[in-house]
């Protein structure tokens, strides 16, 4: 079973400030990294995937992937309190059939 | 689409009886998982199916769980007899493919075992 690390938190930003969210994974062999974000009483949604090596952007989100050190980011710029959720790192297993989930990162953002 | 539907919303039951928790996948979804989700265990994956066949249950905690997906549009989880430790929210989720483009959950059961 791979190994998906994320800190929990709570991470406490400002309005419009960046925030950043950081997971970790044990397998070399993973070639795709998903982050969701969960509201308090909801269910996970999709914000993210990337593939490849550097950066990803969509909209005021970007992912970072670096496979050599096993690390994986979600830069949320100008943070809105509509942001204030916890937010999950996803590594597939066997090739993208199941995800294993991290223990996921509760942000707070503070008008 | 009306994306994955989970029935019941909220479930309280006691201890020893029977739950049934149903999914509706999202239509041409061929993937469907059930995961569970506790504060101290986070998501956890307790089995998923390809094509409403069965490819790997080895998250079901015990024999008390089991879960069948007669056809493409309907699954079920039972857990029976249920006991206070199960109580969680336990989602479902479908995709198109392996994943690769990731998941659809669906807004969950919050299951209570009193």
């Amino acid at each position: 079973q791979k190994e998906v690390e994320q800190n929990s938190g709570p991470l406490s930003v400002p309005e419009g400030a960046i925030a950043s969210l950081n997971c970790t994974y044990s397998d070399r062999g993973s070639q795709s990294f998903f982050w969701y974000r969960q509201y308090s009483g909801k269910s996970p949604e999709l914000i993210m995937f990337i593939y490849s090596n550097g950066d990803k952007e969509d909209g005021r989100f970007t992912a970072q992937l670096n496979k050599a050190s096993q690390y994986v980011s979600l830069l949320i710029r100008d943070s809105q309190p509509s942001d204030s959720a916890t937010y999950l790192c996803a590594v597939p297993h066997n090739y993208g059939q199941n995800f294993v989930f991290g223990p996921g990162t509760r942000l707070s953002v503070l008008p | 689409d009306a994306g994955v539907i989970q029935s019941p919303r909220h479930e309280v039951t006691e201890m020893g009886q029977e739950v049934t928790l149903r999914c509706k996948p999202i239509s041409g979804h061929d993937y469907l998982f059930w995961y569970r989700q506790t504060m101290m265990r986070g998501l956890e994956l307790l089995i998923y199916f390809n094509n409403n066949v069965p490819i790997d249950d080895s998250g079901m905690p015990e024999d008390r769980f089991s879960a069948k997906m007669p056809n493409a549009s309907f699954s079920t989880l039972k857990i029976q007899p249920s006991e206070p430790r199960d109580s969680a929210v336990y989602f479902c989720a479908s995709s198109f493919g392996e994943g690769v483009y990731g998941y659809t959950f669906g807004s969950g059961t919050r299951l209570t075992v009193v």
